[in-house]
């Protein structure tokens, strides 16, 4: 199974928003609305950000929303803050019972 | 408030088996709802999915695998211990990761993570 694709690296102001996408097939994204983004800060564990395409777990700002189109799943982060400069992963249910993740990308905040 | 430890050698050899355990605490590994899973993250790279299993009852239920790690590897569950464990045969150095163990709900998202631990597979 080939991970899905993510821009390795975007940038932004604090105060912007952004937004990441992550690009799959008809076998995982476009197949699922079992879309999940993960945030990690260096040397530290993912946290889930995003499950089931666009909902928020308990606790995470309402800053950060999901969507999907197609066979491509988007985060966006409102009002970037330096906090915020991390790098994300998206992940999908694949139609085999499995689970793919991407490539990541680095959020840089200027 | 869940928790989940992972615990194992950090080192092991070339040829090798990898063994994990994690250590779940706060709730019930029991829980019919959750499957129990893994994630490795080799240094500087991405995440990369291994496997998850569920618990159906009275014994270790459904596991589910990366199919590029399923000839090698194998997971279960010890409830009376709460824990859950990962072995991986033959390793080389591309399983040189820092090791994840998470509460996986269904096969759809990871909720809850382990703090990682990192595994070094070297002579």
């Amino acid at each position: 199974q080939s991970a899905l694709t993510q821009t390795a690296s975007v940038s932004g102001a604090p105060g912007q928003s952004i937004t990441l996408s992550c690009t799959g097939t008809s076998s995982d994204i476009g197949g699922h609305n079992y879309v999940s983004w993960y945030q990690q800060h260096p040397n530290k564990a993912p946290k889930l950000l995003i499950y089931d395409v666009n909902n928020r777990p308990s606790g995470i700002s309402n800053r950060f929303s999901g969507s999907k189109s197609g066979n491509t799943a988007s985060l966006t982060i409102s009002g970037i803050q330096d906090e915020d400069e991390a790098d994300y992963y998206c992940s999908s249910y694949m139609s085999s019972r499995t689970v793919v993740f991407g490539g990541g990308t680095k959020l840089t905040v200027l | 408030h869940l928790q989940l430890q992972e615990s194992g050698p950090g080192l092991v050899k070339p040829s090798e088996t990898l063994s994990l355990t994690c250590t779940v605490s706060g709730g019930s590994i029991s829980n019919s709802r959750y499957y129990w899973g893994w994630v490795r993250q080799p240094p500087e790279k991405g995440l990369e999915w291994i496997g998850s299993i569920y618990y159906s009852g009275t014994h270790s239920g459904n596991a589910y695998f990366n199919p590029s790690l399923k000839s090698r590897g194998t997971t279960s569950v010890d409830t009376s211990r709460n824990q859950f464990s990962l072995k991986l045969t033959s390793v080389t150095a591309a399983d040189t990761a820092v090791y994840y163990c998470a509460r996986h709900e269904y096969l759809y998202y990871f909720d809850d993570w382990g703090q990682g631990t990192l595994v070094t597979v070297s002579s």
